[in-house]
């Protein structure tokens, strides 16, 4: 069964800051992956998907990569703004097109 | 290009009490996911449709929830009898048939047992 883990589960940045969030899962035999944002109250809002043959995938001011060998991938967002502020959940699909997702990781970016 | 739509937003009920909530999808997209979204957790999937037939209800709890979609368009999820541990956020997604199998959120319904 695929598990997949974000850490941390919560983060606080002043507004300027770069963010790094981690994602990792345990069965490295992935379609793709994908990265959403979260509101709160909200459904959930598409930001990246990665193909397993890629290495990274960039929109704007994110940027995710993936290491499907070693289980992991990065989103990166550039220069935070306090309009950042969500929850950030992670997906893996594997070959039966399922998503298996993060408990996900809170950001708040403080103004 | 309209979005996936679901009613109502919010719900308040008393255990023991039922409840439904409905989706409509993105036009065109065959596939159709309910997950239940706990507080802090990801959200976990229930049910897969494929049109209107069901593709996986491992993870649904048969004695107490029903899902169904109707002539491959809309769908409902119920709860009959509801329990405390039911309160959560029931999301609805939809998916185009075909590569990357991008999925669709729906605003979701907040379900409150008390």
């Amino acid at each position: 069964k695929q598990e997949v883990t974000q850490i941390p589960a919560a983060l606080s940045v002043p507004e300027g800051e770069n963010l790094v969030l981690n994602c990792s899962f345990t069965d490295s035999a992935i379609y793709n992956l994908q990265w959403f944002r979260q509101d709160p109250g909200k459904g959930l809002t598409s930001l990246l998907l990665i193909q397993s043959s890629q290495r990274e995938q960039t929109s704007g001011r994110l940027n995710a990569s993936l290491d499907k060998s070693s289980g992991r991938s990065t989103l990166y967002i550039a220069a935070s703004q306090p309009g950042d502020s969500a929850t950030y959940l992670c997906a893996v699909r594997k070959d039966d097109y399922k998503l298996s997702f993060g408990a996900g990781t809170t950001v708040t970016v403080r103004a | 290009e309209a979005g996936v739509a679901q009613s109502p937003r919010y719900k308040i009920i008393e255990k023991r009490q039922s409840v439904a909530f409905w989706c409509n999808p993105i036009s065109g997209h065959a596939t159709l996911y309910w997950y239940q979204q706990i507080l802090g957790q990801g959200p976990k999937l229930l049910i897969q449709f494929q049109n209107n037939g069901v593709v996986d209800d491992s993870q649904l709890p048969k004695d107490r929830f029903s899902a169904e979609r109707l002539k491959g368009v809309d769908s409902t999820l119920k709860i009959q009898p509801a329990k405390l541990e039911d309160s959560a956020v029931y999301l609805c997604a939809t998916q185009v048939e075909g590569g990357p199998y991008e999925q669709y959120f729906g605003p979701g319904t907040r379900l409150t047992v008390t």
